[in-house]
């Protein structure tokens, strides 16, 4: 019930497309959704961070949509650029439990010049 | 300003053998979390601080792992008798929680331990 689950493993896409990827969870305790940004030999950077009582939030490029209802929630990154290259988590962290999070596999997402 | 510091960057240790891996926070950030990031797979909560006080240790794999935090500002966390399977990045990320909010953790650059 602690897990999230993160689709796709790897993904390719070319500048300017859409990245796209998927995270589902279970546990209706959840109420904190971040994504992290992890380049390699570095620590993970908070991109962006959602609640449960919104269905979307956008920060420039990068875009969360919320499904509630289906306990699922995706990142959307617009006009990709080959500096998006990176290794992108989801997370998820339960109420009253100290903030712990916990964290999808992570998808390794490559952008082609 | 500093961000959350680790040492050492890279320890390599035979198995058997006991490592600490340290974790300097961002001044004045009280909550303390240390993660492991094994190859190729995303990041497992090991254990919480909140000042002093670890609330959750729930993470913890084994009795071989312990983690202590003193003056509520560098934490060390211990492994004992290491084993290959203890081969894996150990990540440290500091916050300052506010009441009702959630506050960013801010991760260090990670501890890569190999057991050979």
């Amino acid at each position: 019930q602690q897990q999230v689950k993160q689709s796709p493993q790897s993904l390719i896409v070319q500048k300017g497309g859409i990245s796209i990827i998927n995270c589902a969870y279970e546990n209706t305790a959840f109420d904190y959704f971040p994504w992290y940004q992890q380049f390699p030999g570095k620590g993970p950077a908070l991109l962006i961070a959602i609640r449960p009582d919104v269905s979307e939030k956008k920060e420039g490029r990068f875009t969360i949509s919320f499904n509630k209802s289906a306990k699922q929630f995706s990142l959307h990154i617009m006009d990709s650029q080959p500096g998006d290259s990176a290794t992108y988590f989801c997370a998820a962290s339960p109420g009253n439990q100290g903030g712990k999070l916990i964290f999808g596999q992570g998808t390794e997402l490559s952008v082609k010049p | 300003g500093a961000g959350v510091s680790q040492s050492p960057s890279n320890k390599v240790t035979e198995k058997g053998k006991d490592v600490e891996l340290r974790c300097d926070p961002i001044s004045g950030h009280t909550a303390l979390y240390w993660y492991r990031q094994s190859l190729g797979q995303g990041l497992e909560f090991l254990i919480y601080f909140q000042g002093n006080s670890a609330p959750d240790k729930s993470g913890l794999p084994s009795d071989r792992f312990s983690a202590e935090r003193t003056g509520g500002s560098v934490s060390t966390l211990t492994i004992q008798r290491t084993q290959q399977e203890d081969s894996a990045v150990y990540l440290c990320a500091s916050s300052h929680p506010s009441p009702g909010r959630r506050e960013t953790q801010y991760f260090g650059p990670g501890t890569r331990l190999l057991v050979l």
